[in-house]
């Protein structure tokens, strides 16, 4: 059975800080691996990865893959309390479907 | 812009009551899901669909059931609500082809709550 786990499941740290949230997967046919932030609503999109070791970046925020031992963690420097959310790693498996973990509840305080 | 719209943000609804969530895209996506969310199990699959009048189940079919009759839009249906429905109800819907068209793309949730 495809499984996604995450970990931290919540978190809370202190603006300034630096935070890494882990996913790890088992599917039986990878094609990418997705990072989403849900703040109250629709989960956004923050990146796709695809080949492993390349690093992908936006802002303070950073993602990279490890297709070999099968993880991926996302890096938040300098947390604001706008990164407050819940960010969810899902994994695409070619099977029209996208199998997700259940999320890490990042709470940053001022 | 990009959308996907949920046609209502809450519902509170009695027990054994029929209840349609309606999910419309305007990206012409082949590919549309609902999920539901709950703490501590995140977005579990009720119901996919990759075309007009097609639908698979996904990990949690009872006790639903889909229509996608216009590609545009995908209704989830719980033919007798009960209180373990109870849940945040997410629409998504992907293109096919392309690493632009593969990331999912959400709406804004139903919360529904069966009493």
């Amino acid at each position: 059975e495809d499984k996604v786990v995450q970990s931290p499941l919540s978190l809370v740290v202190h603006e300034g800080d630096t935070v890494t949230l882990n996913c790890s997967y088992e599917v039986t046919n990878f094609r990418s691996l997705l990072w989403y932030k849900q703040e109250k609503k629709a989960p956004t999109f923050l990146f796709m990865l695809t080949s492993s070791g390349i690093e992908k970046k936006s802002g303070r925020l950073s993602s990279i893959l490890d297709k070999k031992e099968l993880f991926s963690i996302l890096n938040i420097t300098a947390t604001q309390t706008g990164d407050s959310a819940i960010y969810l790693c899902a994994v695409d498996n070619y099977g029209q479907n996208f199998v997700f973990g259940p999320g890490t509840r990042l709470s940053v305080l001022p | 812009d990009v959308k996907v719209t949920q046609s209502s943000r809450y519902l509170v609804k009695r027990t054994g009551e029929k209840v349609f969530l309606e999910c419309v895209q305007d990206m012409d996506h082949e590919n549309m899901f609902w999920y539901r969310q709950d703490p501590g199990l995140g977005l579990r699959l009720i119901y996919f669909s990759y075309d007009v009048k097609m639908k698979e189940k996904g990990d949690i079919p009872e006790g639903y059931s889909v229509s996608r009759e216009k590609k545009e839009r995908f209704s989830l249906i719980l033919e007798s609500a009960s209180t373990n429905q109870t849940s945040m109800y997410l629409c998504a819907s992907s293109g096919q082809g392309g690493p632009t068209n593969e990331k999912l793309f959400f709406g804004s949730g139903t919360q529904l709550s069966v009493l």
